[in-house]
Protein backbone atom coordinates (compact mmCIF):
# COMPACT_ATOMS: atom_id res chain seq x y z
CA UNK A 1 0.00 0.00 0.00
CA UNK A 2 0.92 3.43 -0.83
CA UNK A 3 0.71 5.81 2.74
CA UNK A 4 2.19 8.90 3.87
CA UNK A 5 1.81 9.50 7.63
CA UNK A 6 2.34 12.94 9.36
CA UNK A 7 2.33 11.62 13.07
CA UNK A 8 2.08 14.97 14.56
CA UNK A 9 -0.99 17.73 14.03
CA UNK A 10 0.36 20.51 15.84
CA UNK A 11 4.08 21.17 16.27
CA UNK A 12 4.67 24.27 18.58
CA UNK A 13 8.38 25.52 18.99
CA UNK A 14 9.81 29.11 19.70
CA UNK A 15 11.52 31.38 17.20
CA UNK A 16 15.30 30.41 17.16
CA UNK A 17 14.43 26.09 18.64
CA UNK A 18 15.01 23.17 16.15
CA UNK A 19 12.28 21.90 14.23
CA UNK A 20 11.54 18.23 12.97
CA UNK A 21 8.46 17.70 11.05
CA UNK A 22 8.08 13.48 10.68
CA UNK A 23 7.15 11.97 7.62
CA UNK A 24 6.61 7.99 7.22
CA UNK A 25 5.99 6.66 4.08
CA UNK A 26 4.72 2.90 2.77
CA UNK A 27 6.49 2.03 -0.94
CA UNK A 28 7.49 -0.63 -2.55
CA UNK A 29 10.09 0.35 -5.23
CA UNK A 30 12.14 3.97 -5.37
CA UNK A 31 9.71 6.31 -3.55
CA UNK A 32 9.61 10.30 -4.55
CA UNK A 33 8.61 12.72 -2.04
CA UNK A 34 8.17 15.98 -1.68
CA UNK A 35 7.42 18.56 1.24
CA UNK A 36 4.73 21.12 0.32
CA UNK A 37 3.62 24.46 2.75
CA UNK A 38 0.81 26.33 2.93
CA UNK A 39 1.03 30.13 4.27
CA UNK A 40 -2.11 31.78 6.15
CA UNK A 41 -3.92 32.49 3.33
CA UNK A 42 -1.84 31.37 0.63
CA UNK A 43 -2.21 28.66 -1.38
CA UNK A 44 -0.50 25.62 -1.39
CA UNK A 45 3.10 25.26 -2.75
CA UNK A 46 5.95 23.39 -3.10
CA UNK A 47 8.81 23.21 -0.84
CA UNK A 48 11.52 20.74 -1.58
CA UNK A 49 11.90 17.66 -3.02
CA UNK A 50 14.37 15.05 -1.99
CA UNK A 51 15.79 14.37 -5.53
CA UNK A 52 16.79 17.83 -5.13
CA UNK A 53 18.94 17.76 -2.25
CA UNK A 54 18.70 21.22 -1.88
CA UNK A 55 17.53 23.69 1.19
CA UNK A 56 15.35 25.89 0.77
CA UNK A 57 14.21 28.79 3.55
CA UNK A 58 16.52 26.80 5.76
CA UNK A 59 15.16 23.67 5.63
CA UNK A 60 16.07 20.54 4.55
CA UNK A 61 15.03 16.86 4.00
CA UNK A 62 16.64 13.53 3.88
CA UNK A 63 15.56 10.55 2.25
CA UNK A 64 15.66 7.38 4.71
CA UNK A 65 14.54 4.54 2.79
CA UNK A 66 15.80 2.49 5.79
CA UNK A 67 13.57 4.29 7.91
CA UNK A 68 11.08 4.95 5.28
CA UNK A 69 11.10 8.85 6.33
CA UNK A 70 11.45 11.74 4.93
CA UNK A 71 11.33 14.37 8.14
CA UNK A 72 11.57 18.23 7.24
CA UNK A 73 14.59 19.88 9.70
CA UNK A 74 14.85 23.55 10.45
CA UNK A 75 18.36 24.66 12.90
CA UNK A 76 16.58 27.71 14.02
CA UNK A 77 13.19 28.43 13.63
CA UNK A 78 11.54 31.87 12.39
CA UNK A 79 8.00 33.10 13.03
CA UNK A 80 7.40 33.37 9.28
CA UNK A 81 7.93 29.45 9.11
CA UNK A 82 4.74 28.97 10.65
CA UNK A 83 2.35 27.31 8.35
CA UNK A 84 0.68 24.09 7.62
CA UNK A 85 3.00 21.59 5.97
CA UNK A 86 2.20 18.22 3.52
CA UNK A 87 4.69 15.68 2.89
CA UNK A 88 3.56 14.05 -0.25
CA UNK A 89 4.34 10.81 -1.92
CA UNK A 90 4.52 10.49 -6.06
CA UNK A 91 2.34 7.05 -6.59
CA UNK A 92 3.03 4.35 -9.09
CA UNK A 93 -0.57 5.51 -11.25
CA UNK A 94 -1.08 7.76 -13.57
CA UNK A 95 1.84 10.15 -11.47
CA UNK A 96 -0.50 11.24 -8.62
CA UNK A 97 0.28 12.47 -5.15
CA UNK A 98 -0.57 11.10 -1.80
CA UNK A 99 -0.28 13.72 0.23
CA UNK A 100 0.00 13.28 4.35
CA UNK A 101 -2.17 14.57 6.97
CA UNK A 102 -0.39 17.59 6.94
CA UNK A 103 1.67 19.24 10.53
CA UNK A 104 0.67 22.58 11.27
CA UNK A 105 3.73 24.33 12.76
CA UNK A 106 3.13 27.58 14.89
CA UNK A 107 6.39 29.30 15.97
CA UNK A 108 6.21 31.76 18.87
CA UNK A 109 8.04 34.38 19.64
CA UNK B 1 0.68 34.68 -16.00
CA UNK B 2 -2.48 34.21 -13.54
CA UNK B 3 -1.39 30.77 -13.06
CA UNK B 4 -4.01 28.45 -11.62
CA UNK B 5 -7.67 30.26 -11.24
CA UNK B 6 -10.33 28.37 -9.03
CA UNK B 7 -14.21 29.92 -9.22
CA UNK B 8 -15.65 30.36 -6.97
CA UNK B 9 -14.02 30.81 -4.08
CA UNK B 10 -16.96 29.86 -1.75
CA UNK B 11 -19.95 28.42 -2.30
CA UNK B 12 -23.23 26.87 -0.16
CA UNK B 13 -25.20 24.74 -1.50
CA UNK B 14 -28.66 22.41 -0.63
CA UNK B 15 -28.32 18.75 -0.08
CA UNK B 16 -29.51 17.17 -4.12
CA UNK B 17 -27.84 20.78 -5.78
CA UNK B 18 -25.50 20.16 -8.46
CA UNK B 19 -22.89 22.77 -9.36
CA UNK B 20 -19.44 22.98 -11.63
CA UNK B 21 -16.13 24.27 -9.62
CA UNK B 22 -14.41 25.77 -12.32
CA UNK B 23 -10.59 25.70 -12.60
CA UNK B 24 -8.12 27.34 -15.39
CA UNK B 25 -4.51 27.37 -15.95
CA UNK B 26 -2.70 29.16 -18.40
CA UNK B 27 0.65 27.46 -18.42
CA UNK B 28 0.04 24.95 -21.00
CA UNK B 29 0.16 22.10 -17.95
CA UNK B 30 -0.54 18.79 -19.44
CA UNK B 31 -1.54 17.50 -15.61
CA UNK B 32 -4.38 18.70 -14.20
CA UNK B 33 -6.11 17.30 -10.90
CA UNK B 34 -8.73 18.11 -8.31
CA UNK B 35 -7.92 17.36 -4.30
CA UNK B 36 -10.22 17.66 -1.59
CA UNK B 37 -8.66 18.97 1.79
CA UNK B 38 -10.40 18.09 4.87
CA UNK B 39 -9.51 18.45 8.71
CA UNK B 40 -7.38 15.55 9.50
CA UNK B 41 -7.42 13.80 6.32
CA UNK B 42 -4.63 15.68 4.35
CA UNK B 43 -5.44 16.02 0.88
CA UNK B 44 -7.21 13.24 -1.48
CA UNK B 45 -7.33 13.01 -4.91
CA UNK B 46 -10.77 13.06 -6.61
CA UNK B 47 -9.73 12.78 -10.22
CA UNK B 48 -7.01 13.93 -12.96
CA UNK B 49 -6.32 13.96 -16.16
CA UNK B 50 -3.07 13.48 -18.57
CA UNK B 51 -3.91 15.70 -20.81
CA UNK B 52 -6.98 17.01 -23.41
CA UNK B 53 -9.52 14.44 -23.45
CA UNK B 54 -8.04 11.91 -20.92
CA UNK B 55 -9.14 11.94 -17.19
CA UNK B 56 -9.28 9.02 -14.63
CA UNK B 57 -10.58 8.44 -10.97
CA UNK B 58 -8.14 9.46 -7.82
CA UNK B 59 -8.70 7.85 -3.94
CA UNK B 60 -12.38 9.48 -3.70
CA UNK B 61 -14.27 9.97 -7.10
CA UNK B 62 -17.72 9.03 -5.83
CA UNK B 63 -20.05 11.88 -6.53
CA UNK B 64 -17.90 13.69 -8.64
CA UNK B 65 -17.71 14.14 -12.62
CA UNK B 66 -14.73 15.81 -14.66
CA UNK B 67 -14.02 16.24 -18.28
CA UNK B 68 -11.14 17.96 -20.14
CA UNK B 69 -12.05 19.44 -23.18
CA UNK B 70 -9.31 21.69 -23.54
CA UNK B 71 -5.90 21.96 -22.31
CA UNK B 72 -6.83 24.84 -19.86
CA UNK B 73 -9.79 23.90 -18.01
CA UNK B 74 -10.64 21.00 -15.78
CA UNK B 75 -14.35 21.33 -14.38
CA UNK B 76 -15.32 19.48 -11.20
CA UNK B 77 -19.31 18.41 -11.47
CA UNK B 78 -20.93 17.39 -8.39
CA UNK B 79 -23.43 15.75 -9.80
CA UNK B 80 -26.21 15.60 -6.14
CA UNK B 81 -24.34 17.36 -3.61
CA UNK B 82 -23.97 15.60 0.12
CA UNK B 83 -23.14 16.67 3.62
CA UNK B 84 -20.00 14.67 3.17
CA UNK B 85 -18.48 17.05 0.65
CA UNK B 86 -18.38 20.15 2.18
CA UNK B 87 -14.77 20.57 2.17
CA UNK B 88 -12.22 22.82 0.46
CA UNK B 89 -11.35 21.87 -2.80
CA UNK B 90 -7.82 22.37 -4.94
CA UNK B 91 -7.31 22.01 -8.44
CA UNK B 92 -3.43 21.79 -9.16
CA UNK B 93 -1.70 21.33 -12.13
CA UNK B 94 1.93 20.53 -13.63
CA UNK B 95 4.10 19.44 -16.89
CA UNK B 96 3.79 15.88 -17.48
CA UNK B 97 3.19 14.35 -14.10
CA UNK B 98 3.72 14.88 -10.55
CA UNK B 99 7.19 13.48 -10.30
CA UNK B 100 10.73 14.50 -10.82
CA UNK B 101 11.15 18.28 -11.21
CA UNK B 102 7.31 18.45 -11.93
CA UNK B 103 6.22 20.82 -9.69
CA UNK B 104 2.44 21.06 -8.93
CA UNK B 105 0.78 24.36 -8.92
CA UNK B 106 -1.86 24.85 -6.56
CA UNK B 107 -5.18 27.05 -7.25
CA UNK B 108 -6.41 29.16 -4.63
CA UNK B 109 -9.09 26.95 -3.49
CA UNK B 110 -12.89 26.83 -2.87
CA UNK B 111 -14.80 26.38 -0.08
CA UNK B 112 -18.08 24.47 -0.24
CA UNK B 113 -20.54 23.81 2.37
CA UNK B 114 -23.23 21.64 1.91
CA UNK B 115 -26.31 22.12 4.16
Amino acid sequence: AQRVTQPEKLLSVFKGAPVELKCNYSYSGSPELFWYVQYSRQRLQLLLRHISRESIKGFTADLNKGETSFHLKKPFAQEEDSAMYYCALKGNQGGKLIFGQGTELSVKP
Amino acid sequence: NAGVTQTPKFQVLKTGQSMTLQCAQDMNHEYMSWYRQDPGMGLRLIHYSVGAGITDQGEVPNGYNVSRSTTEDFPLRLLSAAPSQTSVYFCASSFGGTGGYNEQFFGPGTRLTVL
